[in-house]
């Protein structure tokens, strides 16, 4: 069964730290791939998406994500974090079985940043 | 405001009790989804929708139904409330084509 995995559950960093949050997916054809941030006490909105074309996927907010096929990975980055950035990061991969597509989240991690 | 309305947005129940959270969108999209968000667990698939009057199991579809009786509404119901359901549920749709999900404000549910 299609996976995605988050390795960091939970980071902390000071603002102006560089970002850079992990995530393998499982799937080995073609991939539809997404990073959701969800702040404090909100839902989950779209950061970025990659479905195909250049792998550096770049999103709201100054992040961006870059595909990496033979890694099966689709890290997400940001050179400076801001306090505003705590949030909760999930990683998803659209994937279409039984007879329909749907979202496959990773665990999560939560970012904790500190002024 | 374009988007999704869940309601309650919180709820505490006694288990065994049935429960209903109610989802509507206004974006008329074809495709609903409830979600349950566990912490270290990220979100499940309860159950989908792909258009009016079809639905299907997701991967954690055990104690709740569905119906889609229209476009906009989406409901889930516990028949019968047990203490591992309590969760924040999330309803969202899609355009089916992109693959990005609209997500609700979430319903916080405690079952004791």
């Amino acid at each position: 069964a299609q996976s995605v995995s988050q390795h960091n559950h939970h980071v902390i960093l000071s603002e102006a730290a560089s970002l850079e949050l992990g995530c393998n997916y499982s799937y080995g054809g073609t991939v539809n791939l997404f990073w959701y941030v969800q702040y404090p006490g909100q839902h989950l909105q779209l950061l970025l998406k990659y479905f195909s074309g250049d792998p550096l996927v770049k999103g709201i907010k100054g992040f961006e994500a870059e595909f990496i096929k033979s890694k099966f990975s689709f890290n997400l980055r940001k050179p400076s974090v801001q306090w505003s950035d705590t949030a909760e990061y999930f990683c998803a991969e659209e994937v279409f079985s039984g007879g329909y597509n749907k979202l496959i989240f990773g665990a999560g991690t939560r970012l904790a940043v500190h002024p | 405001i374009a988007g999704i309305t869940q309601a309650p947005t919180s709820q505490i129940l006694a288990a065994g009790r049935r429960m209903t959270l109610r989802c509507t969108q206004d974006m008329r999209h074809n495709a609903m989804y409830w979600y349950r968000q566990d912490l270290g667990l990220g979100l499940r698939l309860i159950h989908y929708s792909n258009t009016a009057g079809t639905t299907g199991k997701g991967e954690v579809p055990d104690g709740y139904s569905v119906s889609r009786a229209n476009t906009d509404d989406f409901p889930l119901t516990l028949a019968s409330a047990v203490p591992s359901q309590t969760s924040v549920y999330f309803c969202a749709s899609s355009e089916g084509e992109t693959g990005e999900l609209f997500f609700g404000e979430g319903s916080r549910l405690t079952v004791l």
